[in-house]
């Protein structure tokens, strides 16, 4: 069964810090990949999403993640972190011939003022 | 971007009872909706799928006598937990599948807590 693993379930940064959450996925087809993040008390929103074409992905609020094919891999990326970044994000991967969002078990990430 | 919303946002109900969640997308039409449930510091599950005019598609382990899904029309998905127990508690999120875009939206979530 396709599977996605966040390895860090929480991260504690302090601001300006350079933050890097990784996910790997186990299916071996196309796979169209998206990262979300849920801030607290309110809902999903897209951060980025890549399906095809360079494999480097900018998204919303200075995010970036990096697509490896050969790593399955797909993580996401901040150079300097702010205190409104605190939230949890979570990896989520969709095969190409299917609509079925599996995700990561999400990183909680902290970031200190 | 689209908004789906879901109501009620939280609920809380005596074991035995049912409890009913709606899922709307308020400004777009939804071609598929689907229905997740997250424990506490857990990540999302997929429950089931649901097409309008036809029947949800459960994840395996997933009782559909159990957790009743209606999709009435392009923009309303419901979600029926029959004769609840505590062990039901948990987050309740939908998405929706925009039509045309296919971009998945998410719903603020509802939870259920079951006396």
């Amino acid at each position: 069964a396709q599977s996605v693993s966040q390895h860090n379930h929480h991260v504690i940064l302090s601001e300006a810090a350079s933050l890097e959450l990784g996910c790997n996925y186990s299916y071996g087809g196309t796979v169209n990949l998206f990262w979300y993040v849920q801030y607290p008390g309110q809902h999903l929103q897209l951060l980025l999403k890549y399906f095809s074409g360079d494999p480097l992905v900018k998204g919303i609020k200075g995010f970036e993640a990096e697509f490896i094919k050969s790593k399955f891999s797909f993580n996401l990326r901040k150079p300097s972190v702010q205190w409104s970044d605190t939230a949890e994000y979570f990896c989520a991967v969709l095969k190409a011939a299917g609509n079925k969002l599996t995700f990561g078990g999400g990183t909680r990430v902290l970031v200190k003022p | 971007g689209a908004v789906v919303s879901q109501h009620p946002s939280w609920v809380i109900c005596k074991s035995g009872t049912s409890v009913k969640i709606e899922c709307r997308s308020l400004d777009f039409q939804a071609t598929t909706m689907f229905w997740y449930r997250q424990f506490p510091k857990q990540s999302l599950m997929l429950m089931a799928t649901s097409n309008e005019g036809s029947k949800a598609t459960y994840e395996q382990g997933v009782e559909k006598d159990k957790f009743l899904i209606n999709h009435a029309s392009l923009t309303l998905s419901t979600l029926t937990v029959t004769s609840a127990h505590p062990e039901d508690s948990s987050f309740y999120i939908c998405s929706a599948t925009q039509q045309g875009t296919g971009e998945l939206f998410f719903g603020e979530g509802s939870r259920l807590t079951v006396l």
